[in-house]
């Protein structure tokens, strides 16, 4: 299994661009979910899915998009990129019944936003 | 709202010390803790789960305990190595909404 895999792996935008991070995962992991991470911070939830075709928001998803169409893929999209979008992002997946849910992150995309 | 503190922010011992990392939240009504390990440029790596109703769990030399009663968690690393210097995050898990503290930076000197 590959786990968790994310990309790119570093990504420089300027004011107003759009982009999307692939994030897929080989587990069949029902939940998937997106944080940023800032210096300082702990993660921050932006959002998250529970399956295919169900999304919702975390604590910080504006300016951010996302959509699920197979258990394997959760891209999140950047409409219109802000330098407050500089940031560590990160993606996750876990099993989403029991309290069993041990959270597995891919290896981050480092975004900056010029 | 959930609010997750990790104190201390930064620490550093000498090899071979055993020592303890907090980790306190506000709201009790949690589904699951947890403590990962997050390498500098890396991801994160789960070290420990531990469900609402469980008080502790161990993995070799850690071990984490909960009291969901006072909003406290402890993870204790014993005879710490140069290897264990890392962030260590927890993370408090109500229904699909996961909170993290900011991390405390732990550096193990030889």
């Amino acid at each position: 299994n590959a786990g968790v895999t994310q990309t790119p792996k570093f990504q420089v935008l300027k004011t107003g661009q759009s982009m999307t991070l692939q994030c897929a995962q080989d587990m069949n992991h029902e939940y998937m979910s997106w944080y940023r991470q800032d210096p300082g911070m702990g993660l921050r939830l932006i959002h998250y899915s529970v399956g295919a075709g169900i999304t919702d928001q975390g604590e910080v998803p504006n300016g951010y998009n996302v959509s699920r169409s197979t258990t394997e893929d959760f891209p999140l999209r950047l409409l219109s990129a802000a330098p407050s979008q500089t940031s560590v992002y990160f993606c996750a997946s876990s099993y989403s019944r029991g309290s069993l849910k041990t959270q597995y992150f891919g290896p981050g995309t480092r975004l900056l936003v010029l | 709202k959930q609010e997750v503190t990790q104190i201390p922010a930064a620490l550093s011992v000498p090899e071979g010390e055993n020592l303890v990392l907090n980790c306190s939240f506000t709201d009790s009504a949690i589904y699951n803790l947890q403590w990962f390990r997050q390498d500098p440029g890396k991801g994160l790596t789960s070290l420990l789960l531990i469900q609402s109703s469980q008080r502790e769990q161990t993995s070799g030399r850690l071990n984490a305990s909960l009291d969901k009663s006072s909003g406290r968690s402890t993870l204790y690393i014993a005879a710490s190595q140069p290897g264990d210097s890392a962030t260590y995050l927890c993370a408090v898990l109500n229904n699909n909404d996961m909170r993290f503290g900011a991390g405390t930076r732990l550096t193990v000197k030889p």
